[in-house]
């Protein structure tokens, strides 16, 4: 199957700092990517929708002007998480969707757990 | 509201024996459905996805599609310690959209 690299896997950061969360798809173009957010023993939710060359596309609820994200190619997509509040502790993960095979099926990165101290 | 639902278990499986999940979903139109595999503390991953009613088989795996009863099942047979997980079903309509998911059910193959 393809392969979605995340960076960093961890990080612990002081409130108010900003984090940058790398997405990278390795063996595939994805021109969607998508960022979700999971706490512990909760299902995953979808932030946004990340299109390669145009903006993101938020759900509902998620401030756009905290949670940056940035899709300049077809195989990274970042998110930084700006004044990060120890709330936004979490376990952050993207997704990419992998078209070539004609399934659109989804692969996910190995996360990036956040705490924010 | 597109919703998918899963019983959240936690179901217990003797080793050997065959798991059966399920999972509704609300959207009639919706045409592909996906199930991920999520170990505590890891992400999901994609185990098997199906689009056309009836089984799909992969391994020990088997999907099974009911789009006039909006049901989707997974069966893992001869159950292994290793399958313990929490089982996501996902909802992703056409197949080039963001895919809902359900809550998960959280399985355990008893040694």
């Amino acid at each position: 199957g393809a392969v979605v690299s995340q960076h960093p896997s961890w990080v612990i950061c002081k409130s108010g700092t900003s984090v940058k969360i790398e997405c990278r798809s390795l063996d595939f173009q994805a021109t969607t990517m998508f960022w979700y957010r999971q706490f512990p023993k909760q299902s995953l939710m979808l932030m946004a929708t990340s299109n390669e060359g145009s903006k993101a596309t938020y759900e509902q609820g998620v401030e756009k002007d905290k949670f940056l994200i940035n899709h300049a190619s077809l195989t990274l997509s970042t998110l930084t998480v700006t004044s990060a509040h120890p709330e936004d502790s979490s376990f952050y993960i993207c997704s990419a969707r992998d078209v070539a095979g004609g399934y659109h099926e989804q692969y996910f990165g190995p996360g990036t757990r956040l705490t924010v101290t | 509201q597109k919703e998918v639902e899963q019983n959240s278990g936690p179901l217990s499986v003797p080793e050997g024996a065959i798991a059966s999940l399920n999972c509704t979903y609300s959207d009639r139109g919706s045409q592909s459905f996906f199930w991920y595999r999520q170990y505590s503390g890891k992400s999901p991953e994609l185990i098997m996805f199906i689009y056309s009613n009836g089984d799909k088989e992969d391994g020990r795996f088997t999907a099974q599609l009911n789009k006039a009863s909006q049901y989707v099942s997974l069966l893992i047979r001869d159950s292994q310690p290793s399958d313990s997980a929490t089982y996501l079903c996902a909802d992703g309509n056409f197949g080039n959209e963001k895919l809902t998911f359900g809550t998960g059910t959280r399985l355990t193959i008893i040694p």
